[in-house]
């Protein structure tokens, strides 16, 4: 499978206590994003990289959150001492270039109990 | 964050019949984007419309781009079974020159009554 593929699937955790989540880009695309999604919504743009750089992470949500992708391959979005309202789908694309058409994966659904 | 607005919210039809939903926004788009979503999946693209008054068609699928760069529509013909889901449409800034930062609608759900 060559697609984006992210880890784990599924996360519970406390509240107060810190997540990361990954994200492994189609191998030949420069660009990667995260977006989140709660329940009966659609997904909801956080920030977005071209190789290393981080170009937007304006929409991250607050100082909780952070995202990296330090070597222009795969991504870390780490939440610190997370909250019940975190609960939601994560979920993360990739593109080929500026333009072309972003591909999914199939998302980190957080539970904070 | 901003969601566009979508209708219906859900679908109940029959297999074989036609299904038409609509999105539409405040704002003007340069792209607009239709995806579906299955269970435990994330969206999978369908169809791509970069301009305004634009008609593409994906097999049975046929999307537009509309004139005042504020809406669009998606239109299923023959539903099956496998179309069952939820659908988004989605939406890049009118100065954003690729597709960073989309807008999503708050989804359409299709049902399929046996």
């Amino acid at each position: 499978d060559t697609g984006v593929s992210q880890d784990p699937r599924h996360k519970i955790t406390k509240r107060g206590q810190n997540v990361t989540f990954r994200c492994d880009p189609i191998s030949e695309h420069n660009r990667l994003y995260w977006y989140r999604q709660t329940l009966g919504q659609g997904p909801e743009f956080l920030t977005y990289f071209q190789n290393e750089a981080q170009l937007e992470k304006s929409r991250l949500l607050s100082d909780r959150f952070s995202a990296e992708r330090p070597k222009g391959s795969f991504s870390t979005l780490e939440i610190q001492r997370t909250e019940q309202g975190d609960s939601a789908m994560y979920l993360c694309a990739s593109s080929l270039y500026s333009g072309s058409s972003l591909y999914f994966g199939a998302g980190t659904r957080l539970s904070v109990l | 964050g901003q969601q566009l607005n979508q209708s219906p919210q859900s679908m109940f039809i029959q297999e074989g019949e036609d299904v038409s939903m609509n999105c539409t926004s405040s704002s003007i788009f340069n792209t607009w984007l239709w995806y579906k979503q299955d269970p435990g999946e994330g969206p999978v693209l369908l169809i791509a419309l970069y301009k305004a008054g634009e008609l593409t068609s994906n097999g049975r699928l046929t999307a537009q781009f509309g004139i005042t760069r504020k809406d669009s529509f998606l239109n299923i013909s023959a539903s099956i079974p496998s179309d069952v889901g939820i659908y988004f449409c989605a939406g890049a800034p009118l100065f954003n020159f690729g597709n960073e930062k989309l807008t999503f609608g708050t989804g359409t759900r299709l049902t399929i009554i046996p």
